[in-house]
């Protein structure tokens, strides 16, 4: 069955530290994978977007992913927290060519201290 | 431009009660979404439309019905409501396209709560 695992519920990192969420999603083909955050009692806004054009994707606010495939992996990084990015994030994956439904990951919630 | 707009945004019901929770966009999107977000599951799809007139069932679609009679809506409704229906409820839509990925445009929400 296709599925992505974050493997992380929570994670905490100190403001102006690096910020590290990891996905990993299985599928037969060549996935879509997206990444959306949440703010509290907001809806979901899209981050950033894997289509095979690039293996390295860079989103809005400072934050980017690298797929790959070798490892089935779609991490999301930052290389300096802000307090603002304090949120939900969801990994998310279309599966395979052909459909247009998504299959979220169940979120990973990051904390930043000050 | 409003994007995807929710209504309403909040509402408690009674067990037993029905209510209708109603969807609109303004991009002209193809697709539209029904999902449910409880805590430590993510979003779990309950009915989609691919097109004015029609809809499927997706993961969790029990106790749920919809209906698309205009392309720009998509209303969602619960017959009977049960305390397990408590959650908050996400509409989204993305537009018909050739290519592979097809991002899914999210309204803000509507947050039930059934006694």
């Amino acid at each position: 069955a296709q599925s992505v695992t974050q493997l992380d519920s929570h994670v905490s990192v100190s403001e102006g530290t690096p910020v590290l969420l990891r996905c990993n999603y299985s599928s037969s083909y060549s996935p879509s994978l997206f990444w959306y955050v949440q703010h509290p009692n907001k809806g979901l806004q899209l981050l950033l977007k894997y289509t095979s054009a690039a293996t390295l994707v860079k989103g809005i606010n400072g934050f980017e992913a690298e797929f790959k495939k070798s490892e089935t992996s779609f991490h999301l990084t930052k290389p300096s927290a802000h307090m603002s990015d304090a949120a939900e994030y969801f990994c998310v994956v279309i599966p395979s060519w052909g459909t247009y439904k998504y299959i979220f990951g169940t979120g990973t919630r990051l904390k930043v201290l000050a | 431009n409003a994007g995807v707009t929710q209504t309403p945004k909040f509402r408690v019901l009674k067990t037993g009660q029905s209510m209708t929770l109603l969807c609109a966009q303004d991009m002209n999107h193809e697709y539209m979404y029904w999902y449910r977000q409880d805590p430590g599951m993510g979003l779990r799809l309950i009915h989609y439309s691919v097109g004015e007139g029609t809809t499927a069932k997706g993961e969790v679609p029990d106790g749920y019905n919809v209906s698309r009679l205009k392309k720009q809506n998509f209303l969602l409704g619960l017959e009977s409501a049960a305390p397990s229906q408590t959650s908050v409820y996400f509409c989204a839509s993305s537009p018909l396209t050739s290519g592979h990925y097809n991002e899914q445009f999210f309204g803000p929400g509507t947050r039930l709560t059934v006694l």
